[in-house]
């Protein structure tokens, strides 16, 4: 069965710092991997996706099918990126999203 | 467009209650999905339908759940019973069409307690 790991629940870093939100999953082909993001108080919504190859509010992410991960990157936080963040993964044919559990990031003044 | 409207927010329920959860798609969107949240963990898929018709259920339980997307009106994920462990946060996700680059938006979900 596919599964998308996200090992770290809560990720702390200082405004201007770097931020990196791991994220890997387990399946032997070729799926499409997505970034959600939920702000306070906010739905959840889709930040990005793999196959976009776009960079949304500064957040990038790269497919590595090599070590099967697929990391969110962003050079500077702000703290308006303070949310959490689900990665999810569809299989090709298949219309459901499989999540990771969340990573929960909070940018500091 | 409202996005996907869901209702109640909020929903209290006794054990061995029914609980009626709603989801009105985003106008023109014919694709309905169900996911559940329990509390410290990621949403898990329960059902995906198109109007009229179950297209995979293969998240649901096999039992006291029920789901359907009538050809007029908002989808309803129906829970019969329900008991301590069905308390979780339940969110509806609607997309137009299928297809590589289709996009599901979700809407804000509903809180089940049962108390």
């Amino acid at each position: 069965a596919q599964r998308v790991t996200q090992p770290e629940k809560l990720l702390s870093v200082f405004k201007g710092a770097p931020v990196e939100l791991k994220c890997n999953y387990s399946y032997s082909g070729s799926p499409e991997l997505f970034w959600y993001v939920q702000y306070s108080r906010q739905r959840l919504q889709l930040l990005l996706r793999h196959i976009s190859r776009e960079s949304i509010k500064g957040f990038t992410a790269d497919l590595n099918k090599g070590e099967t991960s697929f990391h969110l990157k962003k050079p500077f936080a702000q703290e308006e990126d303070s949310a959490m963040y689900y990665c999810a993964l569809k299989v090709p044919g298949a219309q459901k999203l499989v999540f990771g559990q969340g990573t929960r990031l909070t940018i500091n003044p | 467009n409202a996005g996907v409207m869901q209702n109640p927010r909020h929903l209290v329920r006794r054990r061995g209650q029914e609980a009626r959860l709603r989801c009105s798609p985003m106008k023109g969107h014919s694709h309905v999905y169900w996911y559940r949240q329990l509390p410290e963990e990621g949403l898990k898929f329960m059902v995906y339908l198109q109007k009229e018709n179950i297209i995979d259920e293969s998240g649901m339980p096999k039992e006291r759940f029920s789901a359907e997307f009538p050809k007029e009106g908002p989808s309803i994920l129906r829970i019969q019973q329900v008991v301590r462990g069905d308390s979780a946060a339940y969110f509806c996700a609607s997309s137009p069409t299928l297809g590589q680059n289709t996009e599901a938006f979700f809407g804000q979900g509903t809180r089940l307690t049962v108390v």
